[in-house]
């Protein structure tokens, strides 16, 4: 079985600064872990993914996330928010015949 | 390009109704998805299929049926056994189940009044 738990229905942060978006989860098989972006009444973008190698994983528009099995954890971050950033983003997690999502995390960037 | 073509994007049926969501891919993926998204519940899985002919539940089937006759072509059908069929309808796509990436379509949003 394999689960996903998103930290934070919302987070909101100020334009300019850090973007941590929380993920964890749990799996009994070493597990594909991925991130997406969704923006209101569209389907889901990929922005990165883990699935074996390097636990930092790079992704578009800035973003990245790391790998850490000790913690079991795959947090997205960016350095620096846009206001583009706002949307809803969603981690995932593989391994079996399909794929688990998290609750969402929606993004809310401020001027 | 190549991508997932979900339609219609607005769809309204009165209760009692079976009503069928239509998803193309041009991808040359062998699994196919529906997922139904409800806001702060995220994706929940309706059914996949990982072959044509052949498809599996997920984890709410209860309500839908769906076929997969093409490659290409996944369609939902939402009947009226489905107590609260109103809900945001992804469909999506992937080489290998599991591992892989998922693309997704555009979605159907379905109000049934």
């Amino acid at each position: 079985a394999q689960s996903v738990t998103q930290l934070g229905s919302h987070v909101s942060v100020s334009e300019g600064a850090l973007v941590l978006l929380r993920c964890n989860y749990s799996s009994s098989v070493p597990p594909y872990l991925f991130w997406y972006v969704q923006y209101p009444n569209q389907g889901l973008q990929l922005l990165l993914k883990y699935t074996t190698g390097a636990t930092l994983v790079k992704g578009i528009n800035g973003f990245e996330a790391e790998f850490k099995k000790s913690e079991t954890s795959f947090h997205l971050t960016k350095p620096s928010a846009h206001m583009s950033d706002a949307a809803e983003y969603f981690c995932a997690v593989g391994g079996g015949n399909k794929l688990t999502f998290g609750t969402g995390t929606q993004l809310k960037v401020e001027l | 390009d190549g991508g997932i073509t979900q339609s219609p994007k607005y769809l309204f049926r009165k209760e009692g109704q079976n009503v069928t969501l239509s998803c193309e891919q041009n991808l040359n993926h062998d699994a196919m998805y529906w997922y139904r998204q409800d806001p702060g519940q995220g994706l929940r899985l309706i059914y996949y299929s990982q072959i044509v002919n052949d498809f599996q539940k997920g984890d709410i089937a209860e309500g839908y049926s769906v076929s997969r006759e093409k490659k290409e072509s996944f369609p939902l059908t939402v009947t009226s056994a489905q107590k609260n069929p109103t809900a945001f309808y992804l469909c999506a796509s992937s080489i290998v189940t599991g591992q892989s990436p998922l693309h997704f379509g555009n979605g159907t949003r379905l109000t049934v009044t």
